[in-house]
């Protein structure tokens, strides 16, 4: 699966957009784009995924560039409860469903 | 989404005891379980991946006679800690797949504390 890159954190306002960026530059025909979060000594939460349409569901909004290296999580106005370690998975479609965690953004929503 | 839950959520043992985790998928039948342990301020990291009524295959480094995965329905994983050691607290999360969604689902999530 391909490897993807974050940045470490991010902070945010409350009521702001906050725009997360991940970079998978090796990512094949294949290879979806998944995100996750998780809020502190909590399983992971699935916000969203995609191949190569944008897409948008009641949590956030993903943006997948043209070429497919780089992808954006938008999330349209953030909370406090929002504050979390997001991540940024590139996972292969068919029979091998095993996801590979980084080390993810931690996003700080402040008030 | 899918509802996952595990049971105990935390649990205190003694070393050298033995501890098991109970991972249950309420609405959906989960032919896939993984297995993932985090470590403090670390990320996930996958255990193993068991089918349902077939032995688990296991990561590299992680010890299958340590760790004792059964998988024998399509609704509960258990993972048996066996012999636990302070090394081994860590924050054991399983994750459900099965056919009836596309996403993968994770439980809350169970935080195991050796002494």
């Amino acid at each position: 699966d391909a490897k993807t890159t974050q940045p470490t954190s991010m902070d945010c306002a409350e009521g702001r957009a906050a725009n997360l960026p991940c970079n998978h530059s090796t990512i094949s025909g294949n290879e979806y784009v998944y995100w996750y979060r998780q809020i502190h000594s909590q399983g992971p939460q699935y916000i969203i995924h995609g191949l190569k349409n944008n897409e948008t569901n009641e949590m956030a909004s993903l943006i997948i560039t043209e070429d497919r290296k780089s992808s954006t999580l938008i999330l349209p106005h953030a909370t406090l409860r929002d504050t979390a370690v997001y991540y940024c998975i590139v996972r292969r479609g068919g029979s091998n469903y095993k996801l590979t965690f980084g080390k993810g953004t931690l996003l700080t929503v402040n008030p | 989404g899918a509802v996952v839950s595990q049971h105990p959520s935390r649990v205190i043992c003694k070393s050298g005891t033995s501890v098991k985790i109970e991972c249950r998928s309420l609405d959906f039948q989960a032919t896939t379980m993984f297995w993932y342990r985090q470590f403090p301020k670390q990320s996930l990291m996958l255990m193993a991946t068991s089918n349902e009524g077939s032995k688990a295959t296991y990561e590299q480094g992680v010890e299958k006679d340590k760790f004792l995965i059964n998988h024998a329905s399509l609704t509960l994983s258990t993972l048996t800690v066996t012999s636990a050691h302070p090394e081994d607290s860590s924050f054991y999360i399983c994750s459900p797949f099965g056919d009836r969604y596309n996403e993968q689902f994770f439980g809350p999530g169970t935080r195991l504390t050796v002494l």
